[in-house]
């Protein structure tokens, strides 16, 4: 069966400091991946999305960036962290064409 | 562009109260998939259902039901004799039907029920 995993689930980290998160996924094969963060007390806000190694598209202007250096791995990253990076990161996967996303169970990020 | 709208940001009943939360949405594709998920105080996004663009029938699954009419564009959700452990954020989101095909969803109404 197709699990995905995400962690950390919680970090606190000091505006300027670095930031990677991952996400992976087992059981299928060339998923479609995707990172949403939702921002304290909003919806979901998709961030990036990949349909394949090292292919990366972005929905976003902002502080962060994504890679996908495996099939089914997903990172998050940033080089300096900024306040207003707060938020619950969720990572995703899908095979398209209308089939389900599912979700991985959110890493919290507080930045000080 | 798709577009999703819950215009409700939070609702209270009681317990037992029947409850509807509303989703309106936009898309320009023949072919989408509209999703219900909900996201209990864990944080975690719990998968409720899924319809296609081409099955306009109305689904219930235990004491929750989904009434989607195309003619209006929306997809709304029922709760029947709500619980507390009914309380969460609830999320509509659309698909389209593309190999890359992204989840939109709507900002979410929060459901909070009491005894």
């Amino acid at each position: 069966s197709q699990t995905i995993h995400q962690w950390p689930a919680t970090l606190v980290q000091p505006v300027g400091s670095p930031l990677s998160l991952e996400c992976t996924v087992e059981g299928t094969s060339n998923p479609n991946l995707y990172w949403y963060r939702q921002a304290a007390g909003r919806g979901l806000q998709l961030l990036f999305y990949s349909v394949g190694i090292g292919q990366i598209s972005s929905e976003v202007p902002q502080n962060l960036s994504a890679s996908r250096p495996q099939d089914r791995q997903f990172i998050l990253s940033s080089k300096k962290l900024l306040l207003s990076d707060s938020g619950f990161y969720l990572c995703a996967w899908s095979v398209g064409r209308g089939h389900g996303y599912t979700f991985g169970s959110g890493t919290r990020l507080t930045v000080v | 562009a798709q577009k999703v709208t819950q215009a409700q940001t939070e609702i209270s009943v009681v317990e037992k109260e029947d409850v509807t939360l509303d989703c309106v949405y936009e898309t320009r594709d023949t072919t989408y998939y509209l999703f219900w998920y909900k996201q209990p105080p864990s944080g975690e996004l719990v998968f409720l259902i899924r319809r296609n663009s081409f099955d306009e029938q109305n689904e219930i699954s235990g004491r929750y039901s989904w009434n989607f009419q195309k003619s209006t564009s929306s997809f709304n959700f029922t709760i029947t004799a709500s619980q507390v452990v009914d309380s969460a954020v609830y999320f509509c989101a659309l698909s389209g039907y593309g190999t890359a095909s992204k989840l939109t969803f709507g900002t979410g109404t929060r459901l909070q029920v009491t005894l």
